[in-house]
């Protein structure tokens, strides 16, 4: 049973414009959201994160926001750059706010941002 | 600021044989540690964590045990390595207000 899902492999962009990754989770007791971002052969690196608490959250050009109601939650990185060409995988969990690292992820979206 | 280190970086090792990836962590007392592993085409997956010395949760049924001999020690092994064991094993250690933090972890290819 996949809890945290991330339906688009893949997504393209030109360089200025909005990327838009999506993710969708399954499990209610989820009260704590990330994104990463991931180069090959590389551990993944932490971008933002949101509590269940908020709507949303801001960190210089990555935007995280959260739709309880839906189980959705998407990142936006305004303006995209050929740098954040990379796989994003969303994650999350269910620790009460007491132990961040025991993680659900989705399956990753291939950003390509095109110059 | 802290650190985590990973070794090896890449590991090519027949199948029926043993493993050993070692993880470190600097900078930091008594963090919580996870052994992830990214199959080739798929998510990472949580393997093992740990919330002190000795204390070790297994997440998933496997070919793989971990162990934690230090505070910011963390060992995943195995005494014999199937070619499903195959994959890019990731090290993070548990922080809260970011976080977690990963390694650069370990590509293993069994043969």
């Amino acid at each position: 049973d996949q809890q945290v899902k991330q339906n688009s492999p893949s997504l393209s962009v030109q360089e200025g414009r909005i990327s838009i990754l999506n993710c969708d989770y399954t499990n209610s007791m989820f009260d704590y959201f990330l994104w990463y971002k991931k180069y090959p052969a590389e551990g993944p690196t932490f971008l933002i994160s949101i509590s269940s608490i908020k709507d949303k959250n801001e960190d210089g050009r990555f935007t995280v926001f959260l739709n309880k109601s839906a189980k959705h939650l998407s990142l936006h990185i305004v303006p995209s750059q050929p740098g954040d060409s990379a796989v994003y995988f969303c994650a999350a969990t269910d620790a009460g706010g007491t132990s961040y690292g025991k993680l659900t992820f989705g399956q990753g979206t291939i950003l390509t941002v095109h110059p | 600021s802290q650190t985590i280190h990973q070794w090896p970086a890449t590991l090519v090792q027949p199948v029926g044989s043993p493993l050993s990836l070692e993880c470190t962590v600097e900078g930091t007392s008594n963090p919580n540690l996870y052994w992830y592993r990214q199959a080739a085409g798929r998510g990472l997956q949580l393997l093992f964590y740990s919330v002190g010395i000795g204390q070790i949760s297994s997440e998933v049924p496997q070919n793989l045990s971990a162990s934690r001999p230090q505070d910011r020690q963390f060992i995943l092994s195995s005494k014999k390595l199937l070619l499903s064991d195959s994959g890019f094993y990731l090290c993070a250690w548990g922080a809260t207000g970011g976080g977690p933090f990963f390694g650069p972890g370990t590509r293993l290819t069994v043969l």
